[in-house]
């Protein structure tokens, strides 16, 4: 079955120190994954998307398909970085797509 | 361009009473999904339509439906209400398949009493 983990509920650094939050994955095709961040307060926004290869906020994430990962790595968190991030992973079924998430890890980065 | 906008912004319902959820998706955009986000199941998808058609849904009961207007305006309805459909509910659009990305709404905050 489809699934997408994110093995730490939690993950508490101080500024200026490297953060890596984990992503795994179970698909059997090519996947389309992504980071979406939830701000307190504010709607879920999308952060990256595999597919862009793109560096957003500092932060970059690898698709690694030998290892089924997906990790975001920002190598100096900021203070402003704290919040919920989601991993997801857009299935294609019926010519349309849909998210499957996972539950996320709340990140603070303490002064 | 404005964003996707949801209605009403919070809602709370009496147990057995339906609701209707409302989703203006960004202009354009021509697949709306639904998502439920609660604490303990954290984000489940509900359904997607695109140009008034029902593509995927969720592992949700009946009493879960949805539809889409020709200008791609989408309604989440859920009929008997139970105390476990608290939740927030999200609508998300995307020009076509997703490949790229949804841009999700702030939600719908419904409380079931």
């Amino acid at each position: 079955a489809q699934r997408v983990t994110q093995p730490e509920k939690l993950l508490s650094v101080f500024k200026g120190a490297p953060v890596e939050l984990k992503c795994n994955y179970s698909y059997s095709g090519s996947p389309e994954l992504f980071w979406y961040v939830q701000y307190s307060r504010q709607r879920l926004q999308l952060l990256l998307r595999h597919i862009s290869r793109e560096s957003i906020k500092g932060f970059t994430a690898d698709l690694n398909k030998g290892e089924t990962s997906f990790h975001l790595k920002k190598p100096f968190a900021q203070e402003e970085d704290s919040a919920m991030y989601y991993c997801a992973l857009n299935l294609l079924d019926n010519q349309g797509g849909k998210l499957i998430f996972g539950q996320g890890t709340e990140l603070s980065v303490k002064p | 361009k404005a964003g996707v906008t949801q209605t009403p912004r919070y809602l709370i319902k009496t147990r057995g009473q339906q609701v209707t959820l409302s989703c203006s998706p960004i202009s354009g955009h021509r697949s709306v999904s639904w998502y439920q986000q609660t604490p303990g199941q954290g984000l489940q998808f509900l359904f997607e339509y695109f140009s008034e058609t029902q593509r995927n849904k969720g592992n949700f009961p009946g009493r879960f439906s949805g539809r889409q207007f020709s200008n791609s305006r989408s309604e989440m309805n859920v009929s008997t209400l139970e105390l476990g459909d608290s939740a927030l509910y999200l609508c998300a659009s995307s020009p076509g398949t997703g490949a790229w990305g949804y841009t999700f709404g702030s939600g719908t905050r419904l409380t079931v009493v």
